[in-house]
């Protein structure tokens, strides 16, 4: 099944304390994203990337970094998490940004205390 | 500076009413334009997109409706149902461009 993977889908840490958020995809897309999801606030994109080892910045990427090894994944770090990064997060592909559409996963609640 | 801004923020229909969702634009760059749906606990899915050479698009009882002109675009759900009751986030991107950019959603709840 074509699918976009998270984990965790939970996740409660405390300020500080070194997190990375897991994405995996298994359509061989080139195309790959993080965004947060806050009420009221819609989809914010914190970074992207166009291809293997080709990342770039979104709308919020303070306090966020990602990288691109394989094509498959796309991990999301938080090094020194802080209370206002509580929110829930989405990773997403695409075959082509701008031309189709994306894939998401279903999401990584985290509470940063 | 927010790039696309839709309205309304929530919306209560009876079932078989015409719910209107509304997302205007600033960037005349964007080319792509699809809406999303999102049920509790899930992540948005593709809905249905348009493209701005394209004034209208239909999927089933979905329509986008593209106004070039007045950088508006808007979804309308026909015969709505129950079942349709989600979170629906319109959104903007342009080709081989990494940045995408998102309505702030409308929870739309279609009553029995």
């Amino acid at each position: 099944e074509a699918q976009v993977t998270q984990n965790p889908r939970y996740l409660i840490t405390v300020t500080g304390k070194k997190l990375t958020v897991t994405c995996s995809q298994n359509m061989n897309h080139e195309y790959m994203s993080w965004y947060r999801q806050d009420p009221g606030l819609g989809l914010r994109q914190i970074y992207y990337s166009m291809n293997v080892e080709v990342t770039d910045k979104g709308d919020v990427p303070e306090g966020y970094k990602v990288s691109r090894k394989e094509k498959r994944n796309f991990p999301l770090i938080l090094e020194s998490p802080s209370p206002n990064q509580t929110s829930l997060y989405f990773c997403a592909s695409s075959t082509r940004q701008g031309t189709s559409p994306l894939h998401f996963g279903n999401g990584t609640r985290l509470t940063v205390t | 500076q927010q790039q696309v801004k839709q309205s309304p923020q929530s919306l209560i229909v009876q079932k078989g009413g015409i719910p209107i969702i509304n997302c205007a634009y600033e960037n005349t760059a964007f080319d792509y334009f699809p809406w999303y749906q999102q049920f509790p606990g899930k992540g948005p899915a593709l809905l249905i997109a348009i493209r701005p050479d394209v004034s209208e698009k239909k999927e089933g009882r979905f329509t986008i409706s593209f106004n070039k002109s007045a950088k508006q675009f808007s979804l309308h759900i026909m015969d709505s149902q129950p079942g349709d009751s989600a979170t629906y986030f319109c959104a903007a991107s342009i080709t081989n461009a990494g940045k995408s950019t998102f309505g702030d959603g409308t929870t739309l709840t279609v009553k029995p």
